[in-house]
């Protein structure tokens, strides 16, 4: 089975500064891999994927993702943080198999 | 629009009462799943269905059951044997089971008195 790891459970950060909340998947043939976000009490909103193609992904609200074959990472990015951003941010994976793996998520706290 | 509706958005029960969950799509998706959302311990998989009448175990299905019946609907009952059910429970569904994002209902937060 494939696992996530989310390095870090909390990351502060003042507001219009960059941000890295980092993502490590456990190795595999081929997969396909996501970010999540989530406001308090709400369910899980697509920030970006990664299925194939260029390993630097584009998503919504500013963020991107590079997909790295060799250290087996998606770290996600945004270069200036807005007070909005603030929520809780979850990796996954998923391969040919049935099944998506969740990280255990990253609390992004963005600080006035 | 299209989505995922779950319902109630709060629910209350007594200990050692059955409760169901609801949650429909209209995406025309295969695939539906239940998630657990426990603080600290990111989302369990409960129960995933890839095509009506047909469900498989997740991680943690004990004290859980689903249905299949129709396509846009995937219940899920938190029964008695569950010995811990007071958490936050999250519907989702995709095109197919083997590829593409999981699209996601608001959540039912499920509170045992």
């Amino acid at each position: 089975a494939q696992s996530v790891t989310q390095l870090d459970s909390q990351v502060p950060v003042f507001e219009e500064a960059p941000v890295e909340l980092r993502c490590n998947y456990s190795s595999s043939v081929s997969v396909y891999l996501f970010w999540y976000v989530q406001y308090p009490n709400q369910g899980l909103q697509l920030l970006l994927k990664y299925l194939s193609g260029s390993t630097l992904v584009k998503g919504i609200n500013g963020f991107e993702a590079e997909f790295n074959k060799s250290q087996t990472s998606f770290h996600l990015r945004k270069p200036s943080v807005h007070i909005s951003d603030t929520a809780e941010y979850f990796c996954a994976v998923s391969n040919t198999g049935n099944q998506f793996y969740f990280g255990t998520g990253t609390s992004l706290t963005v600080i006035p | 629009d299209g989505g995922i509706t779950q319902s109630p958005k709060y629910l209350f029960r007594k200990e050692g009462q059955n409760v169901t969950l609801s949650c429909e799509q209209n995406l025309n998706h295969d695939a539906m799943y239940w998630y657990r959302q426990d603080p600290g311990q990111g989302l369990r998989l409960i129960y995933y269905s890839q095509i009506v009448n047909d469900f498989q175990k997740g991680d943690i299905a004990e004290g859980y059951s689903v249905s299949r019946e129709k396509k846009e609907s995937f219940p899920l009952t938190v029964t008695s044997a569950q010995k811990n059910p007071t958490a936050f429970y999250l519907c989702a569904s995709s095109i197919d089971a083997h590829k593409g994002e999981q699209f996601f209902g608001p959540g039912t937060r499920l509170t045992v008195l």
